[in-house]
């Protein structure tokens, strides 16, 4: 069945970078795009970027001088990297399976990682 | 970037009742507009996609429906397990953004 699964730090210090994987099961990085999206607590959630089902990205303009996003098919993973971290960046990221051919919403979603950002 | 403006912010409702949560758009995104549950500690569930289509496994109760640029999650009879955070999300156009969320609570 289709399965994505986030793993990464749970503590980074301030100005540092924070690195997250997205592993996937039951469907082709190929076939489908991935799409991150972060919650900081008690708030709504924020759509972060995307990688497309043909390698290409796309970001949310207010993170896209921080915000690199990539993948290995080979692995079935998808990639986050974002630097000079703040406190406001603090947070739950998900990586979500996008139902590209069909408008674009999330069908699937991983448990997320918390992440606290904190000296 | 489109904005999603959702009301209302939290609802009380009894067991039974039906409920309508709202999201205005603040430009046209034509059917490009889904609805997601979220409940304490989890990760959101999709409820309704292309505005109208119930996602599969989700209880008939649950509907949405398009007037022009609002849309509505109609809860026909209201169940224990419906209480959460309930957000729209539009996927018309990058940078996809959520409606700020309702909070639904039984009374």
């Amino acid at each position: 069945q289709v399965q994505l699964k986030e793993s990464g730090p749970g503590l980074v210090q301030p100005s540092e970078t924070l690195s997250l994987t997205c592993t996937v099961s039951g469907f082709s990085l190929t076939s489908y795009s991935v799409s991150w999206v972060r919650q900081p607590s008690g708030k709504g959630p924020e759509w972060m970027g995307r990688m497309w089902y043909d390698g290409d990205t796309a970001y949310n303009s207010a993170l896209k001088s921080r915000l690199s996003i990539s993948r290995d098919t080979s692995k079935n993973q998808v990639f986050l990297k974002m630097n000079s971290l703040q406190t406001d960046d603090t947070g739950t990221y998900y990586c979500t399976r996008e139902r590209n051919w069909e408008g674009g919403y999330f069908d699937y979603w991983g448990q997320g990682v918390m992440v606290t950002v904190s000296s | 970037d489109i904005q999603m403006t959702q009301s209302p912010a939290s609802l009380s409702a009894s067991l039974e009742e039906i409920v309508t949560i709202t999201c205005q758009a603040s430009q046209d995104i034509g059917n490009y507009l889904s609805w997601y549950q979220q409940k304490l500690g989890k990760s959101p569930q999709l409820l309704i996609h292309s505005a109208t289509s119930l996602a599969d496994g989700v209880p008939s109760r649950f509907s949405g429906s398009r007037s022009g640029t609002q849309y509505s999650l109609k809860i026909n009879r209201l169940q224990v397990e419906d209480t959460g955070i309930y957000y729209c999300l539009q996927h018309y156009s990058a940078p996809y953004t959520f409606g700020a969320g309702t909070k639904l609570e039984l009374k």
